[in-house]
């Protein structure tokens, strides 16, 4: 089957512009977590979406944001882009239940300029 | 914060067991030992995980000590398309939600 598939893989943008960054989950995935990961500070997560509602987030200033869709799918937003954003932005999928797995796309590179 | 500790980095030979180990020495009862790896610049990809037994799969085993507080990840036939990151998490059971904490992980060198 599918996996996870951002769009997307690569993109450039200047300081101060906005971005949109897609995720489409694995069918049947109603839950969608988002991370970014840079060299100095790793993989960190930023939000998690299921069934279009926000459902945890983490310690990123209000210009992250995202949104889940009735179809699952996901988009986030940056607004306002510092140099400090650029990063590999990860997106991942799952079942929900007590315990199961998280798949993980291939990621959207950022690179601000 | 990560509630994990890993050793930095671990070399190892191809076609020898790769025994990563973890320290989670504060896990709570409710709360599963997750492995997923990193191979460069793609992403995190799911290895095995576990609640106090020992766990197997078709990529790894895990071990977990009977009082919880470590693990070890083995990779039975280390090859070198095994070379990557690799992350011990630890996550609450009943949470369906994904929120996971990656510490810094062990970069795992496999040397042919």
């Amino acid at each position: 089957k599918a996996g996870v598939t951002q769009t997307p893989r690569y993109l450039i943008k200047t300081r101060g512009q906005q971005v949109t960054l897609s995720c489409s989950p694995i069918s049947g995935h109603r839950s969608v977590s988002w991370y970014q990961q840079t060299p100095g500070q790793g993989l960190q997560f930023l939000f998690e979406y299921f069934s279009e509602t926000q459902r945890n987030k983490g310690n990123f200033p209000g210009r992250f944001s995202g949104r889940q869709f009735s179809n699952s799918r996901s988009e986030m937003n940056v607004s306002t882009l510092e140099l400090g954003d650029s990063a590999l932005y990860l997106c991942a999928s799952s079942f929900e239940g007590p315990n199961t797995e998280a798949f993980f796309g291939q990621g959207t590179r950022l690179t601000v300029v | 914060d990560a509630k994990t500790t890993q050793p930095p980095s671990m070399d190892c030979a191809e076609g020898r067991a790769a025994n990563l180990p973890c320290n989670h020495s504060t896990i709570s009862g409710n709360e599963y030992v997750y492995w997923y790896r990193q191979i460069h610049s793609q992403g995190p990809q799911y290895i095995i995980h576990g609640l106090k037994n020992n766990e197997t799969n078709e990529m790894a085993s895990l071990i977990i000590t009977e009082d919880r507080k470590s693990s070890t990840l083995i990779l039975p036939h280390a090859t070198l398309r095994d070379t990557a990151v690799y992350y011990c998490i630890v996550k609450p059971w009943g949470q369906g939600a994904q929120k996971l904490v990656f510490g810094q992980g062990t970069r795992l060198t496999i040397n042919p």
